[in-house]
């Protein structure tokens, strides 16, 4: 079974610039999260969706980062204007919506902001 | 506040040597616990998962993890470790009583297997 796709793998840009990550999950996976991870930090839940409505956004900074499931399956995370801070790997992963499920994650998105 | 410590950065272990790496959690309901393990530019790898039941969970490449409910502990362990285990390692925890599936992961511990 093909996993959770993630691109551009690397990403270097200025700060005040913007920038945005593709996700594709595992085919038939309803739910959807973006982590961020910090250098030195584990993985922080920006976004989940369920199918294509949102279920938890309440760690991510609404002002510069934003997310969307257009028709419930790819999802597109876009941050604009970037800052210093926003350098980190954004993890992209993918599960059924029962409960108790493992996720899987997609291998990420490096994010360099100069 | 709900949290999730692993209080050593790096474990250093001999390769045939017994492995543990700490994990210790702060919860105010039940938790599902998990550990996945992150090789260098690679995602996360689902290790095992603690639901309820057997207080030893067996999961994948040999490792288990042992569920302590008196001392909200969740230590992953392997009987003998190689050194192609050396990577980072994560705790999470996803709270029963939380309507959706956000884990919420320490910050990690390097795991240093030498031969």
């Amino acid at each position: 079974e093909a996993g959770v796709a993630q691109s551009p793998r690397y990403k270097i840009i200025e700060k005040r610039q913007s920038v945005a990550f593709w996700c594709n999950p595992i085919s038939g996976h309803a739910t959807l999260y973006w982590y961020q991870q910090i250098l030195g930090q584990g993985p922080k839940l920006l976004i989940q969706f369920q199918n294509n409505g949102v279920v938890d956004d309440s760690q991510l900074p609404k002002d510069r980062f934003s997310a969307e499931r257009l028709k419930g399956v790819d999802s597109t995370l876009k941050i604009q204007p970037a800052k210093l801070e926003d350098s980190a790997v954004y993890l992209c992963a993918s599960s059924f919506p029962a409960r108790t499920v493992k996720q899987y994650f997609g291998p990420g998105t490096r994010l360099t902001v100069l | 506040a709900q949290s999730v410590a692993q209080p050593e950065d790096q474990v250093n272990v001999a390769e045939g040597n017994p492995l543990t790496v700490k994990c210790t959690y702060s919860v105010s309901g039940n938790p599902y616990l998990f550990w996945y393990v992150q090789y260098p530019n690679r995602g996360l790898q689902f290790l095992l998962k603690y639901i309820t039941g057997d207080n030893l969970v067996k999961g994948s490449y040999g490792f288990e993890a042992e569920f302590n409910k008196s001392q909200t502990s969740f230590h992953l362990k392997k009987p003998s470790a190689l050194v192609s285990d050396s990577a980072l390692y994560f705790c999470a925890v996803r709270f029963l009583s939380s309507n959706t599936g956000k884990l919420i992961f320490g910050q990690g511990t390097t795991l240093q297997v030498k031969p």
